[in-house]
């Protein structure tokens, strides 16, 4: 079990460009959220998805944002014509199947870090 | 809307002594506390974590202290070590709802000195 892993780890991008960032799961997770952290704050819920449904969006979560997990696996976060305010770290989380307590734990990927110019 | 207040922001400690993070917390949906360490530039690992129907939980050095009635969650940290020198967020969510989705406190800055 290697945890969870995102691609890239930082992402530098000119304002207009659009990115797309992927994130891995820890195997046979079948519950998977994305996260926005600034600086200086705690993480953000942005949108969850369990197996290929993706069951919330915040908000936060503007036209320009779109989230994908097709086969109930990984993940892409696209953001399309990026703005100065996108910057932040995305963070992938990821949670157990079942019922018990430990089913709610989620543990997170080590984020990309976007820096819109 | 801010649903999880954490204080202090910065906390500075000795070696050997004990930090103590505090949250509270407003929406009484919320029952699964659990507690993140985040070192920079690496996502947040989860330390602990709690349910209302225990007033403590004690894991190694952490212990989660619980008061419901004031809705109010706590970090205690004993023999503090420079290593635990991270920001640590409190956080919340409702364990029986759809999505889990964590709410967050501000984070707290925590640096042990030698």
């Amino acid at each position: 079990d290697t945890g969870v892993s995102q691609d890239p780890r930082h992402k530098i991008t000119k304002r207009g460009q659009n990115v797309t960032f992927r994130c891995d799961p820890i195997s046979e997770h079948n519950r998977l959220y994305w996260y926005r952290q600034t600086l200086g704050q705690g993480p953000e819920f942005l949108t969850y998805f369990q197996n290929e449904a993706q069951l919330e969006k915040s908000r936060l979560l503007s036209d320009r944002f779109s989230a994908e997990r097709p086969k109930g696996s990984f993940s892409t976060l696209e953001i399309q014509r990026t703005e100065q305010g996108d910057s932040a770290m995305y963070l992938c989380a990821s949670r157990p199947k079942g019922q018990g307590a430990s089913s709610y734990e989620q543990y997170f990927g080590p984020g990309t870090r976007l820096t819109v110019t | 809307q801010q649903q999880v207040k954490q204080s202090p922001q910065s906390l500075i400690v000795q070696k050997g002594g004990i930090s103590i993070i505090n949250c509270a917390y407003e929406n009484t949906a919320f029952d699964y506390f659990p507690w993140y360490q985040q070192f920079p530039g690496k996502g947040p690992a989860l330390l602990i974590a709690i349910r209302p129907d225990v007033s403590e939980k004690k894991e190694g050095r952490f212990t989660i202290s619980f008061n419901k009635s004031a809705k109010q969650f706590s970090l205690h940290i004993m023999d503090s070590q420079p290593g635990d020198s991270a920001t640590y967020f409190c956080a919340a969510s409702p364990f029986g709802g759809a999505t889990n989705k964590l709410i967050f406190g501000t984070g707290t800055l925590l640096a042990v000195q030698p």
